[in-house]
């Protein structure tokens, strides 16, 4: 089946900016998005991007896109210890009802 | 409010006993989603929904069950059958188009004693 791949750890000092990665193998991807997982809670969905923009920005975070090497990445400006938490991204393809979800990255921030 | 609820949040259960969890929303969505959460891996599809009286098993549905007999509710029942049940099970719910941003509730962790 097709693949979302993420890196499963990240620290980072407050202040500084968080850059998660991922990569997906699925070329018909219409829709990406990033989702907040807090410890014992649900998926809390932060932004999506559709497949034919290359950046959005919202407030403290950007995606970006490299659709070429279908590459996605969500920088957090200005990290806060509230930022603390597991950072999904999922992919879904045009007319396919299966949202693929990465393993998570756990994002830490350090005081 | 409009959101996605899921009860109970904690949920215990001997081996061999079927369980259901509880999964209801009022967003007005006609799809709604079970995926099941296990450490270091992420969301895998056991059924979704995309209208009343109609479901589709996902990846993983082999000792799962649901039914919707409500545009709301989408009920899930894990039987004994289900080798390794004890996890983390997310609902989550989305508009009719394929492509909709899907809402999560806020989670059920069974485990099985």
């Amino acid at each position: 089946g097709e693949d979302v791949e993420q890196s499963l750890f990240l620290s980072v000092r407050e202040g500084d900016s968080s850059v998660i990665n991922c990569t997906y193998t699925d070329s018909s991807s219409t829709y990406l998005y990033w989702y907040k997982q807090e410890p014992g809670a649900g998926l809390q969905l932060l932004t999506y991007i559709f497949s034919n923009m290359d950046m959005k920005q919202d407030q403290r975070l950007t995606v970006l896109l490299n659709k070429k090497d279908k590459h996605l990445s969500l920088r957090i400006a200005d990290t806060q210890t509230g930022d603390s938490a597991i950072y999904f991204c999922a992919e879904i393809a045009y007319n396919n009802n299966d949202m693929r979800f990465g393993a998570g990255t756990r994002l830490t921030v350090k005081p | 409010d409009g959101g996605i609820t899921q009860s109970p949040k904690y949920l215990f259960r001997k081996e061999g006993q079927n369980v259901t969890l509880s999964c209801e929303q009022n967003l007005n969505h006609d799809a709604m989603y079970w995926y099941r959460q296990d450490p270091g891996q992420g969301l895998r599809l056991i059924y979704y929904s995309q209208i009343v009286n109609d479901f589709q098993k996902g990846d993983i549905a082999e000792g799962y069950s649901v039914s919707r007999e409500k545009k709301e509710s989408f009920p899930l029942t894990v039987t004994s059958a289900q080798k390794n049940p004890t996890a983390f099970y997310l609902c989550a719910s989305s508009n009719s188009k394929n492509t909709d941003t899907q809402y999560f509730g806020p989670g059920t962790r069974l485990t099985v004693l």
